[in-house]
């Protein structure tokens, strides 16, 4: 399995962009980046995912290097609420179709958004 | 999205004693997946539920200690049975259908003393 690297936390100014660095050095050419994040209390929520190229939709935007060895989840203007724990996840196929994988949580980084 | 509801959303049960957990989805999903978070630590993976065949159990979990019912594609429970205070936890749930994203439960948080 592909194991990724976070810094245990980060801190970020509200309004401003939060970027969470996240190391998979030894991901395989056909696993996904996925990431989630687990407000207090909740289960965690589905962000965004991609495989090479850069992706971005109407919650965040995910850089991934060309080597593909690391990628950036880019919150552009953070708000308090924005709050949690970002898990970043490498894909585990199951089988050579990738629809059986599993999602293994790592302990992620804490952001917090501060006023 | 899928939209899962758990039951109880938190209980405190006697040890020794069995808790059965609900987890319904408002549509029809292939995968369900049951976890265990630990206070303070990250999610682990229990077992994937699959309708119409036995669960499949990840390293460390067994049938007998956590058996998983999934009798349509809408629904399953998992049962904590002879519970310590180890088992102390929120038990979540989670489904995936065609879609590659995986949703959660908001989980149920069961306290063994």
């Amino acid at each position: 399995d592909a194991k990724t690297t976070q810094p245990p936390s980060m801190d970020c100014a509200e309004g401003r962009a939060a970027n969470l660095p996240c190391n998979h050095s030894t991901i395989s050419g056909n696993e996904y980046v996925y990431w989630y994040r687990q407000i207090h209390s909740q289960g965690p929520q589905y962000i965004i995912h991609g495989l090479k190229n850069n992706e971005t939709n109407e919650m965040a935007s995910l850089i991934i290097t060309e080597d593909r060895k690391s990628s950036t989840l880019i919150l552009p203007h953070a708000t308090l609420r924005d709050t949690a724990v970002y898990y970043c996840i490498v894909r585990v196929a199951e089988d050579s179709g990738g629809s059986n994988y599993k999602l293994t949580f790592g302990k992620g980084t804490l952001l917090t958004v501060n006023p | 999205s899928a939209v899962i509801s758990q039951k109880p959303s938190r209980d405190i049960c006697q040890r020794g004693t069995s808790l059965t957990i609900q987890c319904q989805v408002d549509s029809q999903v292939t995968m369900m997946f049951w976890y265990r978070q630990q206070p303070g630590q990250s999610l682990t993976l229990i077992a994937t539920a699959n309708q119409g065949s036995e669960a499949t159990y990840e390293s460390g979990f067994v049938i007998d200690k956590f058996p998983i019912s999934r009798p349509n594609l809408t629904f399953s429970t998992l049962t904590v049975s002879n519970m310590s205070p180890e088992d102390s936890s929120i038990y979540l749930c989670s489904v995936r259908g065609l879609a590659v994203e995986q949703y959660f439960g908001p989980g149920t948080r069961l306290t063994v003393t």
